[in-house]
């Protein structure tokens, strides 16, 4: 089993819903990230949460230490949304365990 | 814009040839981990290196080694390339190992076996 899950593996919504993205991880950790790669390659980090909930737009990202579990919001879904977003754990080497990512498409 | 540049941005090699890759990261990052990501798959740790020494090490054979240098870049060297190593490979630069900050990544080698 991955220390790092990712839920769901590819998600097509339609431009203008609400997109919801899950995570869940099995290693006690201090914080977690996550990150957007687009088609390129580069990896572009969005949020690094402890505890609660952050907000940066129309993404929203949340917490929950006691279940072992985030989830990534976007609101208003735009085409240009469409990337993978990969959720990671720090490692006891403080090196980050990636989960497989949710490949996301909006369509127009 | 990461401030974390790597090259060459496509490379192909032959199965049996020897590749280094190169990563500048932020100024003052003392801090670079390398990673291998296949297609369809999340990236895997390679190692991080932490003011010039190696630190920390992922579940990859020895003939994936690394050097950094004190002007914040540094190096992946993979000897006798194996078809398995095609992947992308991405460094990440911090400026602490353990802290929890801010990782920020290069886009990307993208390497190719034949």
């Amino acid at each position: 089993k991955n220390e790092v899950e990712q839920s769901p593996q590819n998600l097509t919504a339609q431009e203008g819903e609400f997109i919801t993205i899950n995570c869940s991880y099995s290693v006690g950790i201090s914080a977690l990230h996550w990150l957007q790669q687009h088609p390129g390659g580069g990896i572009v980090s969005l949020f690094m949460l402890s505890s609660g909930k952050k907000k940066h737009g129309r993404l929203i990202a949340t917490i929950n230490i006691q279940e072992k579990h985030s989830s990534l919001h976007i609101t208003a879904s735009h085409p240009r949304d469409s990337a993978v977003y990969i959720c990671a754990v720090r490692g006891s080497q403080g090196n980050l365990i990636f989960g497989k990512g949710t490949k996301l498409s909006v369509k127009p | 814009e990461t401030g974390v540049t790597q090259s060459p941005t496509h490379l192909i090699k032959t199965r049996g040839q020897q590749v280094t890759l190169r990563c500048s990261s932020q100024s003052g990052h003392n801090t670079v981990s390398w990673y291998q990501q296949a297609l369809g798959q999340g990236p895997q740790f390679i190692f991080q290196y932490y003011r010039e020494e190696e630190n920390g090490r992922g579940n990859f054979p020895p003939r994936f080694s690394g050097l950094q240098f004190p002007n914040y870049s540094s190096e992946l060297n993979v000897n006798a390339l194996e078809l398995d190593d095609s992947a992308l490979y991405l460094c990440a630069s911090s400026l602490d190992p353990h802290a929890n900050t801010e990782a920020f990544f290069g886009q990307g080698t993208r390497l190719t076996v034949v």
